[in-house]
């Protein structure tokens, strides 16, 4: 069964715009992870934040994490035609669980 | 770097035919997972392995499926015999820490007909 779950399923954009996609979880956590699938390629690993961290930033990326609502935001600042892909979130309690993911389509 | 290496790309069966599915993670990475990716139920984890030991494969399916992991640098995951059903994207990945980013490989596409 799936951990995590994305918000919103889908995402469409106009380049140059923010897009955030939020991921919520139900059990306890050590850390959630982000990750980005282009269409037909695997899993490219983008961020990853512990379970004692708030705030995390990788370039355009921006990730929050709030344990007390069990939910995560990824924000991409700037966005750009090479941001469209897939972004899962994935949990790790014991064992890293991936959500369904944010179809993220972001039109030049 | 290689990365994690996959094979078959794609792969294409009839029912009831035995499927192979290989991997060669990254030198060095002590830890293999294998996924499976479909529409419906979205990436489940079917097994993983620690210094080429199963340590969990609670989310293989059935009993036709099996894997393997002989040494370090190669897996392979067995469906005999396969099913339309078994029809998805199966990743291979690797790491060096159970908790920590794991390193996809591209992929392997399977059909069964």
């Amino acid at each position: 069964s799936q951990q995590g779950e994305e918000d919103p399923q889908a995402l469409s954009i106009q380049e140059g715009e923010n897009a955030t996609m939020n991921c919520s979880y139900k059990t306890s956590i050590n850390n959630l992870q982000w990750y980005r699938q282009n269409s037909g390629r695997g899993l490219v690993h983008l961020i990853l934040i512990r379970s004692n961290e708030r705030e995390k930033h990788s370039g355009r990326l921006r990730v929050t994490l709030d344990t007390s609502k069990k939910s995560s935001s990824l924000l991409i600042t700037a966005s750009r035609a090479a941001d469209t892909a897939s972004y899962f979130c994935a949990t790790y309690g014991n064992k890293l669980v991936f959500g369904a993911g944010t179809i993220l389509r972001v039109k030049s | 770097d290689a990365g994690v290496i996959q094979s078959p790309r794609h792969e294409v069966t009839e029912m009831g035919q035995e499927v192979t599915l290989r991997c060669k993670p990254i030198s060095g990475h002590d830890y293999l997972f294998w996924y499976r990716q479909t529409m419906m139920r979205g990436l489940e984890l079917l097994i993983y392995f620690n210094n080429n030991v199963p340590i969990d494969d609670s989310g293989m399916p059935e009993d036709r499926f099996s894997a393997k992991m002989p040494n370090a640098s190669f897996s392979t995951l067995k469906i005999q015999p396969s099913e339309p059903r078994d029809s998805a994207v199966y990743f291979c990945a690797s790491t060096t820490s159970e908790a920590g980013e794991l390193f996809f490989g591209e992929g392997s596409r399977l059909t069964v007909l």
